[in-house]
């Protein structure tokens, strides 16, 4: 079985420009979040959605960022305008069954995102 | 707010000893999950057991073993004979009953040397 989908893997881009990050959950699965993962802070939770809907946006750093889910299939995490700071790894995972609380949330590999 | 702490950041051993990686966890709530996942060096993030907060029971998964201690907030993870593809870091979570907000630990670097 496909696992979560991920594109692009790597991305280097100037500062100020649109950066669009990709994601494709695991057929079936309900539930998708995004989280960076910087050496600083970790992993954190940016935003989660159930059946296509945000639920909490609360980790999204600044307006700069938006996301969308736009169908069950796919999703997207925007930065607009890009800043070397949100230099990162973007994952982005899936889980099956809202509001049970014992899915696992499954990962995809990953974007590398570089702004210089 | 659920706090997830691992204390020990990086750990080195020697092919086929055994190694244990702790985790403590903080939760006000009567139904939480654990999970432990795995990041190897090729960087993607895998998940490797669950436990729930109502069932106490330690079990064995070929070389990996937990210890879930509720008195104490710990889910420890062992690692048997260890090898050096386990080398990876190792992340502790927590989720509260009814939320899909997933809580990590920052981490344990095992490195496993031949």
């Amino acid at each position: 079985d496909a696992g979560v989908i991920q594109s692009p893997r790597h991305e280097v881009t100037e500062m100020g420009q649109e950066v669009t990050l990709r994601c494709k959950p695991i057929s079936g699965h309900n539930s998708l979040f995004w989280y960076r993962q910087t050496m600083m802070r970790g992993l954190e939770l940016l935003i989660y959605f159930n059946n296509n809907v945000p639920i909490d946006d609360s980790g999204m750093p600044e307006d700069r960022f938006s996301a969308k889910m736009p169908n069950a299939s796919f999703s997207t995490l925007k930065i607009q305008p890009s800043e070397p700071r949100d230099s990162a790894v973007y994952f982005c995972a899936s889980s099956s069954k809202p509001g049970q609380g014992n899915q696992p949330q499954h990962f995809g590999d990953g974007t590398r995102l570089s702004i210089l | 707010a659920q706090k997830v702490t691992q204390a020990q950041t990086e750990i080195s051993v020697v092919e086929k000893e055994d190694v244990t990686l702790d985790c403590v966890y903080e939760t006000r709530d009567t139904t939480y999950y654990l999970f432990w996942y795995k990041q190897p060096p090729s960087g993607e993030l895998v998940f490797l057991i669950r436990r729930n907060s109502f069932d106490e029971q330690n079990e064995i998964g070929g070389r990996y073993s937990w210890n879930f201690q509720k008195s104490t907030s710990s889910f420890n993870f062992t690692i048997t004979a260890s090898q050096v593809v386990d080398s990876a870091v190792y992340f502790c979570a927590c989720k509260r009953g009814g939320s899909e907000k997933l809580v990590f630990g920052k981490g344990t670097k095992l490195t496993v040397n031949p």
